[in-house]
């Protein structure tokens, strides 16, 4: 079936370090994409989104690059901080206006200091 | 100030007996939405209401109910909840779509951790 899933559970990188982290889905009628940030015991915060007309897209800190040819989705986070350590999701919506998403099976990020 | 408010942030019940959470938010929005997340999972989504059209998931229980009395307002019913049913059951909004300013964004309320006993 349809799925959207992440390489690696967990990551850890050292502060200051960039981080990346990936996604890959397996739906090509999805054309909206959506990273969050959920920290333990908290909801799930937007981050970034990007559309699939697109193939990168930058906020502050963060860069979200989406690869169309081989489904493949990613979120860069420059200079990384110990504030960046949670689970990060991402999801996706397939085209057709309806407005629900799939989320992946999130990735934790450990940010050493 | 909170855009997406849940209650109660934690909530106990016994094992069979119904129980309620509430979503309220103070951003208009004309879609509200009811996950559940289990430990270490993804949200799962149960159903959601575009404006008053409710939209159930396939595969949620019967034991989910859920009302949405007016735009600010969704509730969340569990008629008889089982051990299965401990989880985070987080509420979110969106605007709808062709509105102007409207994107596909969801905002995420706090949630409410269950716990069956």
């Amino acid at each position: 079936g349809e799925s959207v899933g992440l390489h690696l559970p967990t990551l850890s990188v050292q502060e200051g370090d960039n981080s990346i982290i990936n996604c890959a889905y397996s739906n090509s009628a999805s054309d909206y994409f959506i990273w969050y940030k959920q920290e333990s015991g908290k909801g799930p915060q937007f981050i970034i989104d990007i559309r699939s007309n697109m193939d990168k897209r930058q906020g502050q800190r963060v860069t979200v690059l989406l690869n169309k040819t081989v489904k493949h989705l990613s979120l860069q986070i420059a200079a990384t901080q110990p504030g960046d350590s949670a689970v990060y999701f991402c999801a996706e919506r397939i085209s057709g206006g309806y407005q629900k998403v799939t989320f992946g099976t999130g990735t934790k990020l450990q940010v050493i200091p | 100030d909170a855009m997406v408010i849940q209650n109660p942030r934690y909530q106990v019940t016994q094992f069979g007996k119904p129980v309620t959470l509430s979503c309220s938010q103070t951003l208009n929005h004309n879609v509200m939405y009811w996950y559940q997340q289990k430990s270490s999972q993804a949200p799962k989504l149960l159903f959601h209401y575009y404006d008053k059209d409710f939209n159930n998931e396939a595969d949620t229980p019967d034991n989910f109910q859920s009302r949405r009395p007016n735009t600010s307002f969704c509730f969340l019913d569990i008629r008889s909840p089982g051990l299965g049913d401990a989880a985070m059951y987080l509420c979110a909004t969106s605007r709808k779509p062709g509105l102007a300013g409207s994107t596909d964004t969801q905002y995420f309320g706090p949630g409410t951790r269950l716990t069956v006993l």
